[in-house]
């Protein structure tokens, strides 16, 4: 299964609600996470199982979808969220999107 | 507490083998699959293979031929074994966790570099 991210790239203001896009090419069966990765740190995990919240992780991310398209939104963008966000299938193998890249307006 | 850690040399020589140590701790492997993810600098994530809890493995089709993962079980330990490297290979090397939640730890990476 191949994912799409988009876009590629976002430029957002802090406060901004934010909306990432992962699209599959084949259905994903809600097997779909989303990671946060900052430069030069592992990337760490949000979302899982598509709208699963990870322990720890502040409820202004959420995720949803379904099938073969899946997104994650940010309800209010703080400055600490200015990251690369990767989507990952585990329904068919194991795939990464290619990722978007969150920077500040 | 939960902890991985990846070893290995931080330079290899084109065609030569790879060979990385993913080290845990607060878990069990005989209970937890390990999977390895690289990253190339400045590029996306890539999924390469796993070790599953009771010893299988599977592996990412673009690397089978050159990709090997085993562990130790005593020692916490799962290793990675790739052959025949290219520049293309240098990339920072993951090692995570995975039971019920995909991937929800991960080690700090350890970067390679092949080159000549």
């Amino acid at each position: 299964i191949q994912l799409t991210q988009s876009p590629s790239l976002l430029s957002a203001s802090v406060g901004d609600r934010v909306t990432l896009s992962c699209k599959g090419s084949q259905n994903i069966n809600n097997y779909l996470a989303w990671y946060q990765q900052k430069l030069g740190e592992a990337p760490k995990l949000l979302i899982y199982k598509t709208n699963s919240l990870q322990t720890g992780i502040p409820s202004r991310f959420s995720g949803s979808g379904s099938g073969t398209d899946y997104t994650l939104t940010i309800s209010s963008l703080h400055s600490e969220d200015l990251a690369t966000y990767y989507c990952y299938q585990y329904n068919n193998g194991w795939t990464f999107g290619g990722g978007t890249k969150l920077e500040l307006k | 507490q939960v902890q991985l850690k990846e070893s290995g040399p931080g330079l290899v020589q084109p065609s030569q083998t790879l060979s990385l140590t993913c080290t845990v701790s607060g878990f069990s492997l005989t209970s937890y699959h390990v999977h390895w993810v690289r990253q190339p600098p400045g590029k996306g994530l890539e999924w390469m293979g796993v070790m599953w809890s009771d010893g299988d493995t599977s592996y990412n089709s673009a690397l089978k031929s050159r990709l090997s993962i085993s562990r130790d079980t005593s020692k916490s330990q799962v290793f990675l074994k790739m052959s025949s490297l290219q520049t293309e290979d240098t990339a920072t090397y993951y090692c995570a966790r995975v039971l019920r939640v995909p991937l929800d730890y991960w080690g700090q990476g350890v970067m390679v570099t092949v080159s000549s």
